[in-house]
């Protein structure tokens, strides 16, 4: 079982809708969630961090985390053409601030 | 906040070469660097983890000699890739965390594209 888990995609959604992306992991001891954003060509950019159970909005970006289900999802709202990227879940497993990085999920915002 | 600046952005040299690549924290001090690669349509790839002052611990299967890590201050860390090869083209990747516990997110410069002729 492959330890972050992400649906490569693509995700297609039309411009205004909500994009949903998922993550699952496999540690149960995982301490700390983060969505990064990854333009094609760039680094990733840090969108959103989550460490208890619930949801955590931010803007137009709701994640929300599950330990019991050992699952994270992004929500983006009214999503627009420039959140066409690929989405990376990233999982920190302990002391050693090492992250585990899903394999990410390529977003398209249809115009 | 959080800026981290990586440089140089992109270096094409010949086989044999050894290219450094910087990775600074601007804007806050950075306890521990990790160093990333990336090929084409994969995910990243951690390649090492350093922290300040002390020797880099390396993920297995990384030749410690050929990509050498130093970590000399809380802002810069360093890596060099010694007598580079066309295999060693990808795009590299540093990130950083300030002091904290495990919720402190690593934030990222915007990477060497490396390629080795």
């Amino acid at each position: 079982q492959k330890e972050v888990e992400q649906n490569s995609g693509p995700l297609s959604v039309p411009e205004g809708a909500i994009a949903s992306l998922n993550c699952t992991y496999s540690d149960r001891g995982s301490q700390s969630f983060f969505w990064y954003r990854q333009y094609s060509g760039k680094s990733p950019e840090l969108i959103m961090s989550i460490y208890s159970n619930g949801d955590k909005e931010d803007g137009r970006f709701t994640a929300q985390l599950n330990k019991a289900s050992q699952y994270v999802s992004l929500l983006i709202r009214d999503s627009q053409p420039s959140d066409s990227a690929t989405y990376l879940c990233a999982v920190n497993r302990g002391s050693n601030y090492k992250l585990t990085f899903g394999k990410g999920t390529l977003l398209t915002v249809n115009p | 906040g959080a800026v981290v600046s990586q440089h140089p952005s992109w270096v094409i040299c010949k086989s044999g070469t050894s290219v450094k690549i910087e990775c600074r924290s601007l804007d806050f001090q950075a306890t521990t660097m990790f160093w990333y690669r990336q090929f084409p349509k994969q995910s990243l790839m951690l390649m090492a983890t350093s922290n300040e002052g002390s020797k880099a611990t390396y993920e297995q299967g990384v030749e410690k000699d050929k990509f050498l890590i130093n970590h000399a201050s809380l802002t810069l860390s360093t890596l060099t890739v010694t007598s580079a090869h066309p295999e060693d083209s990808s795009f590299y990747i540093c990130s950083a965390r300030g002091t904290g516990g495990a919720g402190q997110p690593q934030h990222f410069g915007d990477g060497t594209r490396l390629s080795i002729l």
